[in-house]
């Protein structure tokens, strides 16, 4: 079963408006990251917490994470048609070692985002 | 530009015949990872490799091979034993510092005619 459950699948809003997206995992972590993917293209690395952060932010990206409840959430403000792409979550399984690049992905949520 | 370059973009194939798709860094980084996606899916991890000459495997490793003979590169070979080898396969790379962020190329989509 994935490590990384993101919800929802799908998210479909407006320009200017914020956009929340949600991951839940199984077991412990050393670090949780999120990543972009433009259609037919790489992953972009967007932002890392680790397990000992409860919310970290980058530009218009907030990150949180509850370790007791195994989840991130993943919001991004105001956001523009450029922002459309999937979203995916990633853990690294390691917990309290050094992270080796083994992440578990999960499903991701594809936003669209309407001029 | 420092970055990771896959290739070929998008490779055709008869069923039974092997292919090897390349991954190139210049980053300096030690470690590489390929990873396949399917349509609407999460990425797998195929084989890694924290060092030249050294590599290991994922957890979806039948059917494919790899080879790390310098740190720039880490080609990997679909083999005519993976079953359903029609997927997009990306190669990504860490630094030393195993920051834990990983770095992508842009893919290479194998399909299987």
């Amino acid at each position: 079963s994935q490590q990384g459950e993101e919800d929802p699948q799908a998210l479909s809003i407006q320009e200017g408006e914020n956009a929340t997206m949600n991951c839940s995992y199984k077991t412990s972590i050393n670090n949780l990251q999120w990543y972009r993917q433009n259609s037919g293209r790489g992953l972009v690395h967007l932002i890392l917490i680790r397990s000992n952060e409860r919310e970290k932010h980058s530009g218009r990206l907030r990150v949180t994470l509850d370790t007791s409840k195994k989840s991130s959430s993943l919001l991004i403000t105001a956001s523009r048609a450029a922002d459309t792409a999937s979203y995916f979550c990633a853990t690294d399984p390691n917990a309290g070692g050094t992270s080796y690049g083994k992440l578990t992905f999960g499903q991701g949520t594809i936003l669209t985002v309407h001029p | 530009d420092g970055g990771i370059t896959q290739s070929p973009k998008y490779l055709f194939r008869k069923e039974g015949q092997n292919v090897t798709l390349s991954c190139e860094q210049n980053l300096n980084h030690d470690a590489m990872y390929w990873y396949r996606q399917d349509p609407g899916q999460g990425l797998r991890l195929i084989y890694y490799s924290q060092i030249v000459n050294d590599f290991q495997k994922g957890d979806i490793a039948e059917g494919y091979s790899v080879s790390r003979e310098k740190k720039e590169s880490f080609p990997l070979t679909v083999t005519s034993a993976q079953k359903n080898p029609t997927a997009f396969y990306l190669c990504a790379s860490m630094g030393r510092s195993y920051t834990g962020e990983l770095f992508f190329g842009e893919g290479s989509r194998l399909t299987v005619l």
